[in-house]
């Protein structure tokens, strides 16, 4: 029975590359949530996601960040043209359809380095 | 914009001893859930409260959700070296917000030394 999983576990991008961070979420969950935690920063919220929806972006960068998650395979967070101020750990958590308490399993995380 | 403030950031005690960490906010949440992160790793979830009393009992420790669902308290007795770690409160449904996202705590950080 898998958990929420991410790869990569670490990604190291240089300024200006593109940088993909996939997520599979638990089976049976079809709610995704995106969190950032900046060194020395607790977790914060970006984006919620349902197949093929974006429920809510309000904790997303207006630029160069962008989620997805498509009626077949992974979420993907996309980070274009990553600067130093990316680097952060990025996780992603799941939800099953009805979750009365908003119960949520993060994954291992992401740890995004720009160089 | 919703806030939780947690405390103490850092606590440092010696095996044996009982703690109380605190999770407080202005606004009224849905639900209120406690993590615990290790190094490197993804938070794990310790439980849920949802309603607003209730209290919640995991072994050695012991959560309970303020009446009015804008507070949260984890109390841990006896407290053990393997219970060294990152905790955090976590609130969905906050405010304006249905989305089921979380608003994060900054985190307790726990050290027991035996």
């Amino acid at each position: 029975n898998a958990g929420v999983m991410q790869n990569p576990r670490h990604l190291v991008r240089r300024r200006g590359q593109e940088a993909r961070l996939r997520c599979s979420p638990m089976k049976g969950h079809s709610h995704v949530y995106w969190y950032r935690q900046l060194p020395e920063e607790g977790l914060k919220f970006m984006v919620y996601l349902q197949k093929e929806n974006i429920i809510d972006e309000s904790g997303m960068p207006k630029e160069r960040f962008s989620a997805e998650f498509p009626k077949e395979g992974p979420s993907i967070l996309r980070i274009q043209q990553v600067v130093r101020g990316d680097s952060a750990a990025y996780f992603c958590a799941s939800s099953p359809p009805v979750s009365p308490g908003y119960e949520q399993y993060f994954g291992p995380g992401t740890r995004l380095t720009v160089t | 914009t919703q806030l939780l403030e947690q405390s103490p950031q850092f606590l440092s005690i010696q095996e044996g001893e009982n703690l109380t960490v605190y999770c407080n906010s202005s606004s009224v949440f849905s639900s209120l859930q406690w993590y615990r992160q290790e190094p490197g790793e993804g938070p794990v979830l310790l439980v849920t409260v949802v309603t607003g009393g209730e209290v919640k009992k995991l072994k050695r420790l012991t959560f309970q959700f303020g009446d009015a669902r804008k507070d949260s308290s984890l109390h841990i007795t006896a407290a053990q070296p393997g219970d060294t770690g990152l905790y955090l409160c976590a609130g969905a449904g906050g405010g304006s917000s249905n989305t089921g996202k979380l608003i994060f705590g900054q985190g307790t950080t726990l050290q027991v030394k035996p």
